[in-house]
């Protein structure tokens, strides 16, 4: 079970912080991801943190690296998404998902579950 | 980086017709890593489909993907009113654009 929190409305240039509470499962050993939807658009992948035996390594997506941040809090069950220098392109509902792989060896797998997602507007 | 394509952009159908939509990527990918979603308006994507061929957990035999290399189908044999949605491929990081089934 995951819960987005944290959207909202910023300004171009601003930061927002959003947050997944997990339950149910195993959240160290997770990887977490978070995809995005901006409207009139397709699925867009934002990130990863691989879990705990992984060393909780990070993957970003092109258009946010350098500007966006995902990290962990293994004691909370909390995965971060902390978003800064945000464009008007970034606008869309946001989703965290674990990502489930064939085996432990696999470098990447599918999403599932997935929360319900966040809202995040930019405009001035 | 990959690119994956899916055909058609829309389709339009009716109950209880046939759904074939494809999702072809830009070089060969390992079916391990391939994977499709259902999204309705308003909600979450839902797992279909993994390692190309393997139906998620309470997913209706109705829904099957097979393919291999780069051609991947996800075929829905008869399509019940609540199938009308967008359907996405996806391998790692990279989604393709989507498939709209819509009702005609």
């Amino acid at each position: 079970h995951l819960v987005e929190s944290g959207g909202g409305l910023v300004k171009p240039g601003g930061s927002l912080r959003l947050s997944c509470a997990a339950s149910g499962f195993t959240f160290s050993h997770a990887w977490m991801n978070w995809v995005r939807l901006a409207p009139g658009k397709g699925l867009e992948w934002v990130g990863r943190i691989r879990g705990k035996p992984e060393g909780g390594t990070t993957d970003y997506a092109s258009p946010v690296k350098g500007r966006f941040t995902i990290s962990r809090d293994d004691s909370t069950n909390t995965l971060y998404l902390q978003m800064n220098s945000l464009k008007t392109e970034d606008a869309a509902v946001y989703y965290c998902c674990v990502e489930k792989r064939i085996s432990s060896q696999e470098p990447q797998g599918w999403f599932d579950p997935w929360g319900q997602g966040t809202l995040v507007t930019v405009s001035s | 980086e990959i690119v994956l394509t899916q055909s058609p952009g829309t389709l339009s159908l009716s109950p209880g017709e046939r759904a074939t939509l494809s999702c072809r990527a830009s070089q060969s990918v390992s079916s391990y890593y391939l994977a499709w979603y259902q999204q309705k308006p308003g909600q979450a994507p839902r797992l279909l489909i993994y390692g190309a061929s393997n139906r998620a957990t309470g997913i209706p035999d109705r829904f099957s993907g097979s393919g291999s290399g780069t051609d991947f189908t996800l075929t829905i044999s008869r399509l019940e009113p609540e199938d009308f949605a967008v359907y996405y491929c996806q391998q790692s990081g990279t989604f393709g654009q989507g498939t709209k089934v819509e009702i005609k």
